[in-house]
């Protein structure tokens, strides 16, 4: 089954520096997507930056770029310059294989604090 | 202003009751999906529909239903048969475009005592 793995629960890192939030997935399909998505204390879910398995760049959204590593399944989150307000859980999705049903498998999350 | 509105964003009910959460959009997307979320814990799919009148179950669909008698609105029904019903429940609209993002309403915190 497709899953998506999350492994570090929490992360802090000091206000202007760069993280990386890491995520890994499992698939068995050639054509999937892979999704990043904030979700402050309020709860809702913002949607971040998205990569195509067919996608030779990276992909970039201002602050937030996706380090895409195909063969080792690879799809981390870089925050560069990181402000107060990127505090929040941080979550990595993908879509399940190559129908157009826009059901995304999420991780656990990654709680990530900046500090000032 | 466009967008995606749960309501009520608390909603406490007593065990063995069913409860409706609401979910309209203005966005004009065809699909909408319903995901519950544990605290601390990732989205799971509940239920999710294409297209009016058409839905399908996701990965945790027993204890809940849907409608989609509207292209605006996709009400979640909890009933009394989810055995632990307590949690955030989050609703999401797509346009149809392949791989187009998931836009998610504020959410509902149900908790069933």
């Amino acid at each position: 089954a497709q899953k998506i793995t999350q492994t570090q629960p929490g992360m802090f890192v000091q206000e202007k520096e760069a993280v990386t939030l890491d995520c890994t997935y499992d698939t068995s399909d050639q054509s999937y997507g892979l999704f990043w998505y904030k979700q402050p204390s309020s709860g809702e879910m913002i949607f971040l930056i998205y990569q195509g398995s067919y996608d030779e760049q990276n992909a970039t959204e201002g602050r937030y770029s996706l380090n895409f590593q195909k063969a080792r399944k690879s799809a981390n989150l870089v925050i560069s310059a990181s402000q107060l307000g990127d505090s929040a859980m941080y979550f990595c999705a993908s879509s399940k294989g190559s129908s157009n049903t826009g059901k995304l498998i999420f991780g656990q999350g990654t709680t990530l604090q900046v500090k000032p | 202003d466009g967008g995606i509105t749960q309501s009520p964003k608390y909603l406490f009910r007593k065990e063995g009751q069913n409860v409706t959460l609401s979910c309209e959009q203005n966005l004009n997307h065809d699909a909408m999906y319903w995901y519950r979320q544990d605290p601390g814990q990732g989205l799971r799919l509940i239920y999710y529909s294409q297209i009016v009148n058409d839905f399908q179950k996701g990965d945790i669909a027993e204890g809940y239903s849907v409608s989609r008698e509207k292209k605006e609105s996709f009400p979640l029904t909890v009933t009394s048969a989810q055995k632990n019903p307590t949690a955030f429940y989050l609703c999401a609209t797509r346009s149809g475009f392949y791989n187009s993002p998931l836009h998610f309403g504020n959410g509902t915190r149900l908790t069933v005592t």
